[in-house]
């Protein structure tokens, strides 16, 4: 079974620092480009970022370029997203998805999302 | 980036009737490369439809999509009482990959 777990929300104060994590398994997970997507509270979805198969290649939402920072580490079907000088609309669930084949942009599996908060 | 405008905002319906939600593109939408996602609160969305008309994996005949171009739809011949829910449309055709503001399905 496919299953993505995401970790690391929780609150922060504006300016500072989080880093998720997405672990992935039930897929070969080194062959598939990821994605983070964010949702904030009553919003609709927002695509933050996706990496590359082998994490050599990142693109990024115009809205988090510069601040955030997506990474993988396939020997540990591992996903990070390091955010930095958050803002407080970077308020959202974060989730990390996984196209339904290889080479596709649209999701077919995603996390449950963790919860950021930017408040003082 | 290509702006995705869903309407209605609301749709207020009952059990059995026929949904038709839409999903407009600022610009034209390259192999009608479109899906749409099934969202309940305090969950993840589900994929439900793929290429503007594909059907996702284990997803009921009932649910339809169609278009091209500028222009998407996606019917729910039957509404069941497990379709009440809020509805996305996403374009892969071009960076960035953007959504829609979503539709919700509402019991009337």
């Amino acid at each position: 079974e496919v299953q993505l777990l995401e970790s690391g929300g929780g609150l922060v104060q504006p300016g500072g620092s989080l880093r998720l994590s997405c672990a992935a398994s039930g897929f070969t997970f080194s062959s598939y480009a990821m994605n983070w997507v964010r949702q904030a509270p009553g919003k609709g979805l927002e695509w933050v970022s996706s990496i590359t198969n082998s994490g050599g290649n990142t693109y990024y939402a115009d809205s988090v370029k510069g601040r955030f920072t997506f990474s993988r580490d396939n020997s540990k079907n591992t996903l990070y997203l390091q955010m930095n000088s958050l803002r407080a609309e970077d308020t959202a669930v974060y989730y990390c998805a996984k196209p339904a084949a290889i080479g596709k942009f649209y999701f077919d599996c995603w996390g449950q999302g963790t919860l950021v908060t930017v408040s003082s | 980036e290509i702006v995705l405008t869903q309407s209605p905002a609301t749709l207020s319906m009952s059990p059995g009737e026929r949904a038709t939600l839409s999903c407009g593109a600022s610009q034209s939408v390259s192999s009608s490369y479109l899906a749409w996602y099934q969202q309940k609160p305090g969950l993840a969305p589900r994929l439900l439809i793929y290429d503007a008309s594909s059907r996702a994996t284990g997803i009921p005949d009932r649910f339809s999509g169609s278009g091209s171009g500028t222009d998407f739809t996606l019917t729910i011949s039957r509404l069941e009482p497990e379709d009440f829910a809020v509805y996305y449309c996403q374009q892969y055709g071009s960076s960035p990959r953007t959504f829609g503001q979503g539709t919700k399905v509402e019991i009337k």
